[in-house]
């Protein structure tokens, strides 16, 4: 069955420093892969997906995602902290078209000043 | 184009109570799915429905009913409420496999739900 582990729940880094928010997915076949954050007391917006195209995924707000799949991992990554980016970020998967989305348990990422 | 919309945000029960949680979406998605995140346990699938009259359990559905009528409409009912149902609901629909949008999934602002 497919599956996504996110490690770490918390993650801290200062503001303008390298943001690295790490997924790894269990899957038999090629997966399709996102990211989505969630704003306090808001719902999930898509970050950015991974679809077998580029393996290099570039979404919203700078950033940005690379799939390998001899790790089987989709980090997370922007070059520089802003404090709008202090918010919990999901990592999720799909199989194939009729399949359930499954998410991560969420990384909450503080961004300290 | 409102998106997906949910209603109520908040609902406080008393144990036993029943309500339905609504949720309706505009972008003519086939795909609708109903989440409950709690803290620490991220986003856990209660029920989806793949298009209207088809629905099915997801990795939580004890304790929940729902039906697909309607393209747009994807109601959540709970029968008998239980304290371990407090959670904070979400609802999503989702395009179809095709095209620049395929796979992505639009979330409701939610529904904060206490039961006591």
């Amino acid at each position: 069955a497919q599956s996504v582990t996110q490690l770490g729940s918390h993650v801290s880094v200062s503001e303008g420093a390298l943001v690295l928010l790490r997924c790894n997915y269990s899957s038999s076949v090629p997966p399709y892969l996102f990211w989505y954050v969630q704003y306090p007391n808001q719902g999930l917006q898509l970050l950015l997906k991974y679809t077998s195209a580029a393996t290099l995924v570039k979404g919203i707000n700078g950033f940005e995602a690379e799939f390998k799949k001899s790790e089987t991992s989709f980090h997370l990554t922007k070059p520089s902290a802003h404090m709008s980016d202090a918010a919990e970020y999901f990592c999720a998967v799909i199989q194939n078209r009729d399949d359930k989305i499954i998410f991560g348990k969420g990384t909450r990422l503080h961004i300290l000043p | 184009n409102a998106g997906v919309t949910q209603t109520p945000k908040f609902q406080v029960l008393k144990t036993g109570q029943s309500m339905t949680l609504q949720c309706a979406q505009d972008m003519n998605h086939e795909y609708m799915s109903w989440y409950r995140q709690d803290p620490g346990m991220g986003l856990r699938l209660i029920h989806y429905s793949v298009g209207a009259g088809i629905t099915d359990q997801g990795e939580v559905p004890n304790g929940y009913n729902v039906s697909r009528s309607t393209t747009e409409d994807f109601p959540l009912r709970l029968l008998s409420a239980a304290p371990s149902q407090t959670s904070v609901y979400f609802c999503a629909s989702r395009s179809t496999p095709s095209g620049q949008g395929a796979y992505e999934q639009y979330f409701g602002p939610g529904t904060r739900l206490t039961v006591t």
